[in-house]
């Protein structure tokens, strides 16, 4: 079986201030996928992130960094320099490779304070 | 190009009846999947369509079904509606297996309340 945790359920910062979101999961599959999508108020699911369980890369895409650690069934998404336009409720979430049967943590809402 | 989209947006429905939600999967996709969201909580997998099959599916009863045609559109039918059904229903597509990895587009999601 398949699990995502997202420990923090809401968090708030001030703009301009770093966040960080934690994601852990559990799989027995050596092979899987994790993501991030952001979701807004209007409810469509935006794509953030994909990486491989081969890939344990760090990442960073603009104001964007995620730490993915095998070790510790980790994907933790941070962003730098927090805006008001990043307040949204941010889902991690895990498939096994080939299908797309994917499983979310509960998210996290992040406000972001002007 | 269009990303994946559903009808209708919003729709309300009384207890007992059935409701049918439509969803376009991406251009080039040819795999859809249906998801529940319930009010707080993250998106559950329903089940998952392919060459207009069922190919996988959750832990959701029979009441709810679906279908795939041969444009890779779908829907998904939810038999004799209870209150516990309202949520939002969000369409996933993805590309032919072995093309743009494993990468899963959502669309906007049909808001279903039930009374």
């Amino acid at each position: 079986a398949q699990k995502v945790t997202q420990a923090q359920t809401e968090i708030s910062v001030v703009e301009k201030e770093d966040v960080t979101l934690d994601c852990v999961y559990e799989t027995r599959d050596t092979t899987y996928y994790l993501f991030w999508y952001k979701q807004p108020p209007s409810g469509e699911l935006v794509f953030l992130i994909r990486r491989n369980s081969f890939d344990e890369q760090n990442e960073i895409s603009g104001r964007y960094s995620w730490n993915f650690q095998k070790s510790t069934s980790s994907f933790n998404f941070t962003i730098t320099a927090s805006q008001v336009v990043d307040s949204a409720v941010y889902f991690c979430a895990l498939s096994p490779g080939g299908y797309q049967k994917v499983t979310f943590g509960t998210g996290t809402k992040l406000q972001v304070i002007p | 190009d269009a990303g994946v989209t559903q009808s209708p947006t919003h729709l309300i429905k009384t207890r007992g009846q059935q409701v049918t939600l439509r969803c376009s999967p991406k251009s080039g996709h040819d795999t859809v999947s249906w998801y529940q969201q319930a009010l707080g909580q993250g998106p559950q997998f329903i089940f998952q369509y392919y060459e207009e099959e069922e190919r996988q599916r959750g832990n959701f009863p029979d009441r709810f079904s679906g279908h795939q045609f041969p444009n890779y559109s779908s829907e998904l039918n939810v038999n004799a509606l209870l209150l516990g059904d309202s949520a939002l229903y969000l369409c996933a597509s993805s590309p032919p297996s072995g093309s743009s990895g494993n990468t899963i587009y959502f669309g906007e999601g049909s808001w279903l309340t039930v009374v």
